[in-house]
C-alpha cells in the first residue's frame, strides 16, 4: 500500500524567510513518481512538479526547491525568500506504475498549510 | 482549450437526494478520475477510468457511481445525499503514459463545493 506523510500541519513565516515542507512517502514498487502540487485560497490545484523514482537529482525552479532523497523515502520542497503570494496548502503526492491501473491514482498528503506573512 | 471543467461551483443538497456532479475535458485524455477533499485529509481516490467504457473503484467509492461514455466526460453520480459526502469534489484527466512508461501531468478541474444538509 501508498502511503504519503505531511508531518507539518501549518508553517507560518515572515517574508523572505525560507521555508521547507517535509513529505515522506512509503512504496513497495520499484517505479513511481512525486508530486508536489499547490492549493491557494482561490480552491484550485496547481501543478508544481514531477519527480520520477529513478531520476534523484534535485531540482531548482526559480525559489521553488525540491531535495529527493531515496535513502530516506522523502522528496523535501523549499521555498526561498518566500513572499505572501506563497501563502498555499501545500500537498505531496504519490503514483506507481506497477501495473496498468496504477496510472492516474494519486495518493497524496494531507497537506501543510504555508502562511507567509508581510 | 478550456481544460478540465467542472459544474456546478456550488451545491447545497438535503439529506437522501441525489445528483450528478458533471466533469468535462477537451485534452482528449484516456484517464479521468474524481477526488474529494476533506479537512485535514488531503484527496482521496473515489472512482477513476482509464477510457471509454472502463471505471474502476477508488479509496472511497461507497455511495458514488460513475460511468464513462464518451472520451470527454465522466459524471459522478451521489445516489443518495448524506452530510458525510459534504466535502469538494475534484475532477483530474491525464494521458495514458503509453510504452514510454512516462508518467503526465495530472490536470484538475477547479472543483465543486458541495454540502449536504
Amino acid at each position: 500500500a501508498q502511503k504519503v506523510t505531511q508531518a507539518q500541519t501549518e508553517i507560518s513565516v515572515v517574508e523572505k524567510e525560507d521555508v521547507t515542507l517535509d513529505c515522506v512517502y512509503e512504496t513497495r514498487d520499484t517505479t513511481y513518481y512525486l508530486f508536489w502540487y499547490k492549493q491557494p485560497p482561490s480552491g484550485e490545484l496547481v501543478f508544481l512538479i514531477r519527480r520520477n523514482s529513478f531520476d534523484e537529482q534535485n531540482e531548482i525552479s526559480g525559489r521553488y526547491s525540491w531535495n529527493f532523497q531515496k535513502s530516506t523515502s522523502s522528496f523535501n520542497f523549499t521555498i526561498t525568500a518566500s513572499q505572501v503570494v506563497d501563502s498555499a496548502v501545500y500537498f505531496c503526492a504519490l503514483s506507481t506504475s506497477g501495473t496498468t491501473d496504477s496510472w492516474g491514482k494519486l495518493q497524496f498528503g494531507a497537506g501543510t498549510q504555508v502562511v507567509v506573512t508581510p | 482549450n478550456a481544460g478540465v471543467t467542472q459544474t456546478p461551483k456550488f451545491q447545497v443538497l438535503k439529506t437522501g437526494q441525489s445528483m450528478t456532479l458533471q466533469c468535462a475535458q477537451d485534452m482528449n485524455h484516456e484517464y479521468m478520475s474524481w477526488y474529494r477533499q476533506d479537512p485535514g485529509m488531503g484527496l482521496r481516490l473515489i472512482h477513476y477510468s482509464v477510457g471509454a467504457g472502463i471505471t474502476d473503484q477508488g479509496e472511497v467509492p461507497n455511495g458514488y457511481n460513475v460511468s464513462r461514455s464518451t472520451t470527454e466526460d465522466f459524471p459522478l453520480r451521489l445516489l443518495s445525499a448524506a452530510p458525510s459526502q459534504t466535502s469538494v469534489y475534484f475532477c483530474a484527466s491525464s494521458y495514458y503514459p503509453g510504452t514510454s512508461g512516462l508518467y503526465n501531468e495530472q490536470f484538475f478541474g477547479p472543483g465543486t463545493r458541495l454540502t449536504v444538509l
